[in-house]
Protein backbone atom coordinates (compact mmCIF):
# COMPACT_ATOMS: atom_id res chain seq x y z
CA UNK A 1 0.00 0.00 0.00
CA UNK A 2 1.60 3.28 -1.43
CA UNK A 3 -1.34 5.35 0.74
CA UNK A 4 -2.74 6.64 -3.13
CA UNK A 5 -6.19 4.57 -3.64
CA UNK A 6 -7.78 4.75 -6.81
CA UNK A 7 -11.43 3.41 -7.48
CA UNK A 8 -12.82 1.30 -9.19
CA UNK A 9 -10.21 -0.80 -9.80
CA UNK A 10 -11.73 -2.36 -13.21
CA UNK A 11 -14.02 -0.38 -15.24
CA UNK A 12 -15.76 -1.53 -18.66
CA UNK A 13 -17.81 1.46 -20.35
CA UNK A 14 -19.92 2.06 -23.67
CA UNK A 15 -19.01 5.05 -25.68
CA UNK A 16 -21.88 6.65 -24.65
CA UNK A 17 -21.69 6.68 -20.98
CA UNK A 18 -20.50 9.16 -18.72
CA UNK A 19 -18.09 7.82 -15.61
CA UNK A 20 -15.87 9.15 -13.04
CA UNK A 21 -12.57 7.91 -12.27
CA UNK A 22 -11.52 8.46 -8.23
CA UNK A 23 -8.52 8.59 -6.48
CA UNK A 24 -7.81 9.76 -3.09
CA UNK A 25 -3.98 10.44 -1.04
CA UNK A 26 -3.61 9.66 2.26
CA UNK A 27 -0.06 11.21 2.52
CA UNK A 28 -0.38 14.80 3.00
CA UNK A 29 0.53 15.76 -0.41
CA UNK A 30 0.26 19.14 -2.48
CA UNK A 31 0.35 17.94 -5.71
CA UNK A 32 -1.35 15.41 -7.68
CA UNK A 33 -1.42 13.59 -11.27
CA UNK A 34 -3.22 11.54 -13.80
CA UNK A 35 -0.90 9.36 -16.12
CA UNK A 36 -2.35 7.05 -18.96
CA UNK A 37 -0.72 3.72 -19.79
CA UNK A 38 -1.68 2.21 -23.02
CA UNK A 39 -0.52 -0.93 -24.28
CA UNK A 40 0.96 0.60 -27.58
CA UNK A 41 2.46 3.83 -26.48
CA UNK A 42 4.60 5.03 -23.82
CA UNK A 43 3.06 6.52 -20.49
CA UNK A 44 1.82 9.55 -21.02
CA UNK A 45 1.36 12.49 -18.07
CA UNK A 46 -2.06 13.65 -18.44
CA UNK A 47 -2.79 16.28 -15.98
CA UNK A 48 -0.82 17.90 -13.17
CA UNK A 49 -2.33 19.22 -10.08
CA UNK A 50 -0.32 21.72 -7.58
CA UNK A 51 -2.24 22.94 -4.32
CA UNK A 52 -5.69 22.25 -6.16
CA UNK A 53 -4.69 23.96 -9.03
CA UNK A 54 -4.07 22.46 -12.94
CA UNK A 55 -0.36 23.01 -13.83
CA UNK A 56 -0.14 21.42 -17.06
CA UNK A 57 -2.98 19.39 -19.72
CA UNK A 58 -0.56 18.07 -21.75
CA UNK A 59 -2.60 17.99 -24.88
CA UNK A 60 -5.61 15.83 -23.86
CA UNK A 61 -9.02 15.51 -25.46
CA UNK A 62 -11.75 17.45 -23.42
CA UNK A 63 -13.75 13.73 -23.17
CA UNK A 64 -11.60 13.74 -20.24
CA UNK A 65 -11.93 16.01 -17.41
CA UNK A 66 -10.05 16.44 -14.24
CA UNK A 67 -11.50 17.76 -10.89
CA UNK A 68 -9.29 18.45 -7.59
CA UNK A 69 -11.52 19.46 -5.29
CA UNK A 70 -9.11 19.56 -2.38
CA UNK A 71 -5.40 18.35 -2.08
CA UNK A 72 -6.16 14.87 -1.00
CA UNK A 73 -8.71 14.00 -4.14
CA UNK A 74 -8.15 13.53 -7.76
CA UNK A 75 -11.13 12.81 -10.14
CA UNK A 76 -11.54 12.27 -13.75
CA UNK A 77 -14.26 12.78 -15.36
CA UNK A 78 -14.94 10.54 -18.72
CA UNK A 79 -17.98 11.07 -21.34
CA UNK A 80 -17.91 10.02 -24.90
CA UNK A 81 -14.43 7.97 -24.79
CA UNK A 82 -13.37 6.04 -27.73
CA UNK A 83 -12.24 2.55 -28.11
CA UNK A 84 -8.11 3.74 -28.47
CA UNK A 85 -8.67 5.36 -24.62
CA UNK A 86 -9.06 1.50 -23.51
CA UNK A 87 -6.01 1.81 -20.89
CA UNK A 88 -4.73 1.48 -17.11
CA UNK A 89 -5.15 4.78 -15.56
CA UNK A 90 -2.75 5.59 -12.54
CA UNK A 91 -3.19 8.25 -10.13
CA UNK A 92 0.05 9.24 -8.38
CA UNK A 93 0.81 12.32 -5.57
CA UNK A 94 4.20 13.70 -4.21
CA UNK A 95 4.82 16.12 -1.65
CA UNK A 96 5.45 19.17 -4.09
CA UNK A 97 5.85 19.41 -7.59
CA UNK A 98 9.16 19.48 -8.50
CA UNK A 99 11.62 17.60 -6.67
CA UNK A 100 9.74 14.88 -5.24
CA UNK A 101 8.97 11.59 -4.92
CA UNK A 102 5.68 10.28 -6.68
CA UNK A 103 3.42 7.53 -4.96
CA UNK A 104 1.39 5.65 -7.29
CA UNK A 105 -2.14 4.12 -7.02
CA UNK A 106 -2.54 1.05 -7.97
CA UNK A 107 -4.46 2.14 -11.24
CA UNK A 108 -7.72 1.77 -13.05
CA UNK A 109 -8.00 -0.32 -15.65
CA UNK A 110 -10.42 0.68 -18.33
CA UNK A 111 -12.13 -0.79 -21.41
CA UNK A 112 -14.74 1.67 -23.46
CA UNK A 113 -16.44 -0.72 -26.02
CA UNK B 1 9.36 17.82 -28.85
CA UNK B 2 11.17 15.78 -26.46
CA UNK B 3 12.32 12.61 -27.24
CA UNK B 4 13.21 9.87 -24.99
CA UNK B 5 15.00 6.61 -26.19
CA UNK B 6 15.49 3.63 -23.49
CA UNK B 7 18.00 0.71 -24.55
CA UNK B 8 17.55 -2.19 -24.22
CA UNK B 9 13.82 -2.88 -24.51
CA UNK B 10 14.63 -6.69 -23.60
CA UNK B 11 17.63 -7.61 -21.55
CA UNK B 12 17.41 -11.27 -20.31
CA UNK B 13 20.30 -12.14 -17.54
CA UNK B 14 21.38 -14.70 -15.73
CA UNK B 15 21.38 -14.21 -11.88
CA UNK B 16 25.35 -13.10 -10.58
CA UNK B 17 25.64 -10.75 -13.85
CA UNK B 18 26.28 -7.36 -14.28
CA UNK B 19 24.37 -5.03 -16.51
CA UNK B 20 23.41 -1.63 -17.45
CA UNK B 21 19.67 0.23 -18.89
CA UNK B 22 20.38 3.60 -21.23
CA UNK B 23 18.20 6.48 -21.04
CA UNK B 24 18.87 9.11 -24.21
CA UNK B 25 16.91 12.22 -24.40
CA UNK B 26 16.70 14.68 -26.72
CA UNK B 27 16.71 18.16 -25.23
CA UNK B 28 17.75 19.98 -22.00
CA UNK B 29 16.06 18.84 -18.86
CA UNK B 30 16.15 19.75 -15.38
CA UNK B 31 15.35 15.98 -13.77
CA UNK B 32 14.78 12.29 -14.69
CA UNK B 33 13.03 9.80 -12.96
CA UNK B 34 13.45 5.98 -12.84
CA UNK B 35 10.63 3.28 -12.07
CA UNK B 36 10.18 0.14 -11.69
CA UNK B 37 6.42 -1.99 -12.79
CA UNK B 38 5.77 -5.68 -11.86
CA UNK B 39 3.82 -7.29 -14.07
CA UNK B 40 0.22 -5.94 -13.61
CA UNK B 41 1.00 -3.94 -11.56
CA UNK B 42 1.27 -0.35 -10.26
CA UNK B 43 4.53 2.03 -10.73
CA UNK B 44 6.81 2.20 -8.51
CA UNK B 45 9.59 4.95 -7.94
CA UNK B 46 13.42 4.49 -8.24
CA UNK B 47 15.21 7.71 -8.18
CA UNK B 48 14.77 11.13 -8.98
CA UNK B 49 17.98 12.65 -10.70
CA UNK B 50 18.35 16.47 -10.46
CA UNK B 51 21.95 17.40 -11.31
CA UNK B 52 24.87 16.66 -13.38
CA UNK B 53 26.65 13.73 -12.19
CA UNK B 54 23.92 12.75 -9.67
CA UNK B 55 24.41 9.30 -8.54
CA UNK B 56 22.05 7.43 -6.34
CA UNK B 57 21.81 3.81 -5.10
CA UNK B 58 19.31 1.71 -3.80
CA UNK B 59 20.26 -2.40 -3.00
CA UNK B 60 21.50 -3.61 -6.09
CA UNK B 61 19.95 -0.91 -8.52
CA UNK B 62 22.29 2.85 -9.22
CA UNK B 63 21.32 5.21 -11.07
CA UNK B 64 23.35 8.25 -12.47
CA UNK B 65 23.01 11.17 -14.57
CA UNK B 66 24.93 13.07 -17.39
CA UNK B 67 23.48 15.49 -18.61
CA UNK B 68 26.23 17.19 -20.89
CA UNK B 69 25.35 13.63 -22.61
CA UNK B 70 21.71 13.95 -22.00
CA UNK B 71 21.87 10.59 -20.67
CA UNK B 72 21.16 8.11 -17.85
CA UNK B 73 22.05 4.82 -16.90
CA UNK B 74 20.40 2.25 -14.38
CA UNK B 75 23.16 -0.20 -13.63
CA UNK B 76 22.11 -3.52 -11.83
CA UNK B 77 24.84 -5.63 -10.05
CA UNK B 78 24.47 -9.12 -9.16
CA UNK B 79 21.09 -9.36 -10.57
CA UNK B 80 18.79 -11.62 -8.43
CA UNK B 81 15.69 -12.89 -10.07
CA UNK B 82 13.42 -10.26 -7.84
CA UNK B 83 14.45 -7.84 -10.27
CA UNK B 84 12.46 -8.84 -12.96
CA UNK B 85 10.38 -6.28 -13.88
CA UNK B 86 9.89 -3.28 -16.15
CA UNK B 87 11.72 -0.30 -15.57
CA UNK B 88 11.02 3.44 -17.12
CA UNK B 89 12.61 6.27 -17.11
CA UNK B 90 11.36 9.68 -17.28
CA UNK B 91 12.61 13.08 -18.23
CA UNK B 92 10.64 16.53 -17.05
CA UNK B 93 11.26 19.61 -16.91
CA UNK B 94 9.41 22.78 -15.38
CA UNK B 95 9.38 26.13 -17.15
CA UNK B 96 6.54 28.54 -14.70
CA UNK B 97 3.94 26.90 -13.99
CA UNK B 98 4.05 24.15 -16.82
CA UNK B 99 5.32 20.88 -15.81
CA UNK B 100 6.23 18.26 -18.35
CA UNK B 101 7.24 14.45 -18.25
CA UNK B 102 7.90 11.95 -21.37
CA UNK B 103 8.57 8.50 -20.59
CA UNK B 104 10.97 6.02 -22.40
CA UNK B 105 8.83 3.11 -23.49
CA UNK B 106 10.45 0.62 -21.17
CA UNK B 107 13.32 -2.29 -20.74
CA UNK B 108 11.61 -5.54 -19.77
CA UNK B 109 14.01 -7.26 -17.25
CA UNK B 110 13.88 -10.61 -16.75
CA UNK B 111 16.54 -12.50 -14.52
CA UNK B 112 17.01 -15.79 -14.92
CA UNK B 113 18.36 -18.55 -12.36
Amino acid sequence: ETGVTQTPRHLVMGMTNKKSLKCEQHLGHNAMYWYKQSAKKPLELMFVYNFKEQTENNSVPSRFSPECPNSSHLFLHLHTLQPEDSALYLCASSQDLLDSWQYFGPGTRLTVT
Amino acid sequence: ELKVEQNPLFLSMQEGKNYTIYCNYSTTSDRLYWYRQDPGKSLESLFVLLSNGAVKQEGRLMASLDTKARLSTLHITAAVHDLSATYFCAVGWSGGSNYKLTFGKGTLLTVNP
